[in-house]
């Protein structure tokens, strides 16, 4: 099993509607929680990341984190086409990991107009 | 600043051949790492880098090896490519700035590569 887990999708959603992607992690030493986008045949960018619980905005993005349940989310309100992506969870430990990533499967989403 | 190039952007190979992918950064970073990324799979670890000189294996180092003599490139090696090699290859670099071990909100974050789609055959 997967230390951190996401559900591949794909979600295909209509423009302007709120999108819920979710992952889910098992190791208790991560501290931070990133979601990175990756456009297609791109590398992927950092979007946003969450130290500890808690809640994260910026903009339509927002970002939650219940470690307690070990439960990441990244919410998209009004969603645009120009969103349409994939969006990777990643996971660290932070500390002396030397930065080390734990990525999930990624999501894959589309914005139609 | 070019940030993270990787070339080549695509290459083809035969069962067994050799070959070498390069990352160059220009942001004086001490880490870098070799990333892979095959559907369904998300990004996984190969090698990564704390300094020049330096290498460590990651999560699936098989098959692979790595070299860091200048900081700012770190070249993925593949001595005899089989079918399974068959992925996109990522590069990334970051700063060694932490928080230490105490922790802290803030995150330096991995800048990525555009990637190299590579086929064996």
């Amino acid at each position: 099993q997967k230390e951190v887990e996401q559900d591949p999708g794909p979600l295909s959603v209509p423009e302007g509607a709120i999108v819920s992607l979710n992952c889910t992690y098992s190791n208790s030493a991560f501290q931070y929680f990133m979601w990175y986008r990756q456009y297609s045949r791109k590398g992927p960018e950092l979007l946003m990341y969450t130290y500890s619980s808690g809640n994260k905005e910026d903009g339509r993005f927002t970002a939650q984190v219940d470690k307690s349940s070990k439960y990441i989310s990244l919410f998209i309100r009004d969603s645009q086409p120009s969103d349409s992506a994939t969006y990777l969870c990643a996971c660290s430990p932070g500390g002396t990991s030397y930065g080390k990533l734990t990525f999930g499967q990624g999501t894959i989403l589309t914005v139609h107009p | 600043n070019a940030g993270v190039t990787q070339t080549p952007k695509f290459r083809v190979l035969k069962t067994g051949q050799s070959m070498t992918l390069l990352c160059a950064q220009d942001m004086n970073h001490e880490y870098m790492y070799w990333y892979r990324q095959d559907p369904g799979m998300g990004l996984r670890l190969i090698h990564y880098s704390v300094g020049e000189g330096t290498t460590a294996k990651g999560e699936v180092p098989d098959g692979y090896n790595v070299s860091r003599l200048k900081k700012q490139n770190f070249l993925l090696g593949l001595e005899s490519a089989a079918p399974s090699q068959t992925s996109v290859y990522f590069c990334a670099s970051r700063t060694d700035r932490d928080p230490g071990l105490a922790g802290g909100p803030i995150y330096n974050e991995q800048f990525f590569g555009p990637g190299t789609r590579l086929t064996v055959l």
